[in-house]
């Protein structure tokens, strides 16, 4: 089983600023890397899939980098709406794994 | 539009058999191109992936659940379906559906969700 590490589990920022998130694979899981963002009382939402491509209607200012064991979801500037819970899910092998999720926070 | 929508009893008895299904509109199980997942969430805690079908029937399980999940499918009804037995408490979480893309053509993440429902296991 690939285990995915999420860094920090809190990230405090304010509206406008950037916000870089971490996800660490154990083994290789090549670009099969995506990122999702859960709010309170929603299900998950596909946010970038590929490693670094946006879903569809996911707006500009995410962007996702990284292969092979780091990987990095930024935020360029944090809209009140971006506050919630991201996840990184590695499908390069079963069991399809995901990380324990950043609290990005006011 | 697709859509997933989860149904079953939100209260389990401790070790009896968990049991939800999925339902889909908007698109069809029998899809050649995606398969078909559950996701559980404990409350307050992360993801975790349960098992896999496809529309073949295939099944694929997380390994420390294997023993005591079954994932089936109802193409008649375009829907699909969970059972876990012999619950606990440690099993009480929001369960979600949801579709992936095909996990041999590189594609294995999720697309859609269900909303998801919250199943507790208590006495």
């Amino acid at each position: 089983e690939k285990v995915m590490t999420q860094s920090p589990a809190t990230l405090s920022v304010s509206p406008g600023e950037r916000a870089t998130l971490s996800c660490r694979a154990s083994q290789s899981v090549s670009s099969l890397l995506a990122w999702y963002q859960q709010k309170p009382g929603q299900a998950p939402r596909l946010l970038i899939y590929g490693a670094s491509t946006r879903a569809t209607g996911v707006p500009a200012r995410f962007s996702g980098s990284g292969s092979g064991t780091e990987f990095t979801l930024t935020i360029s500037s944090l809209q009140s709406e971006d506050f919630a819970v991201y996840y990184c899910q590695q499908y390069n092998n079963f069991p399809l794994t995901f990380g324990g999720g950043t609290k990005v926070e006011i | 539009q697709l859509q997933l929508q989860e149904s079953g009893p939100g209260l389990v008895k401790p070790s009896e058999t968990l049991s939800l299904t999925c339902t889909v509109s908007g698109g069809s199980v029998s899809s050649s191109n995606y398969y078909w997942a559950w996701i559980r969430q404990p409350p307050g805690k992360g993801l975790e992936w349960i098992g896999t079908i496809y529309y073949s029937g295939s099944t694929y399980y997380y390994p420390s659940l294997k023993s005591r999940v079954t994932i089936s499918l109802d193409t008649s009804k375009n829907r699909f379906s969970l059972k876990l037995n012999f619950v606990t408490a440690a099993d009480t979480a929001v369960y979600y559906c949801a579709r992936h893309g095909d996990y041999y053509d590189n594609s294995a993440y999720y697309d859609y969700w269900g909303q998801g429902t919250l199943v507790t296991v208590s006495s």
